[in-house]
């Protein structure tokens, strides 16, 4: 059974660094045709796609938001971590860890985490 | 101008058929992407629902009633979610969803009610 699990702060203040992790379990993050990634959802709005790693380290980001946006990979503890630089309000969201199954070709998140809510404020 | 709008809010009876649609910004064609649907319940995780490329390239998620259902309509350059026979339990929050350059593109969500 997959699982992932989102940790990290709740209250972040205004151009910090935000510091998410994502704990995987039922699957590792090295195994081919996986993939792991972040969706965030502000408060009452839409699902906005962040960024996502491969099994074998390749990192995609959403074009808006490619220069505030790190991935990577804890192999030992199988684990995702998202940074995101210089956070402002809006960047207030839930955000999502999700599994990304591609190894029948296509590429559909299959399994979501339960979220955790950032709020961003001084 | 999003590159997937779906209208933000869509009513339907029990026992009805609702179709939700994900229309693409001009320059996307609707007939080269795969279009995904997933349902978002208040307070929970959306749920993968279903792909929908052609009627012989799609399928259901894992454990989706097949009340649910996949379709374009390229004269309007949009993917349709249908769902038929419609529940109480279907009442929620669907967003559409393609990849564009190796990067995913939500739709901006249509609340879909059932009364």
């Amino acid at each position: 059974q997959i699982t992932l699990k989102e940790s990290g702060p709740t209250l972040v203040k205004p151009t910090q660094t935000l510091t998410l992790t994502c704990t995987c379990s039922g699957f590792s993050v090295t195994t081919s045709g996986v993939g792991v990634g972040w969706i965030r959802q502000p408060p009452g709005k839409a699902l906005e796609w962040l960024t996502l790693i491969y099994w074998n380290d390749d990192e995609r980001y959403s074009p808006s938001l490619k220069n505030k946006l790190t991935i990577t990979k804890d192999i030992s503890k199988n684990q995702v971590v998202l940074t995101m630089t210089n956070v402002d309000p809006v960047d207030t969201a839930t955000y999502y860890c999700v599994h990304l199954n591609y190894a029948s070709g296509t590429y559909e998140f299959d399994n979501w985490g339960q979220g955790t809510l950032v709020i961003v404020s001084s | 101008q999003a590159v997937l709008t779906q209208p933000a809010s869509l009513s339907a009876s029990p026992g009805a058929s609702a179709s939700l649609t994900c229309t693409l910004r001009s320059g996307f064609d609707v007939g080269t992407y795969r279009i995904y649907w997933y349902q978002q319940k208040p307070g929970s995780p959306p749920q993968y629902l279903l792909k929908y490329k052609s009627d012989s390239d799609t399928q259901l998620g894992s454990g989706v009633p097949s009340r649910f259902s996949g379709s374009k309509d390229a004269s309007a350059n949009a993917g349709i979610l249908l769902i038929s026979g419609l529940q109480s339990e279907d009442e929620a929050d669907y967003y559409c969803m393609i990849w564009h350059n190796s990067a995913s593109v939500f739709g901006t969500g249509t609340t879909l009610t059932v009364l």
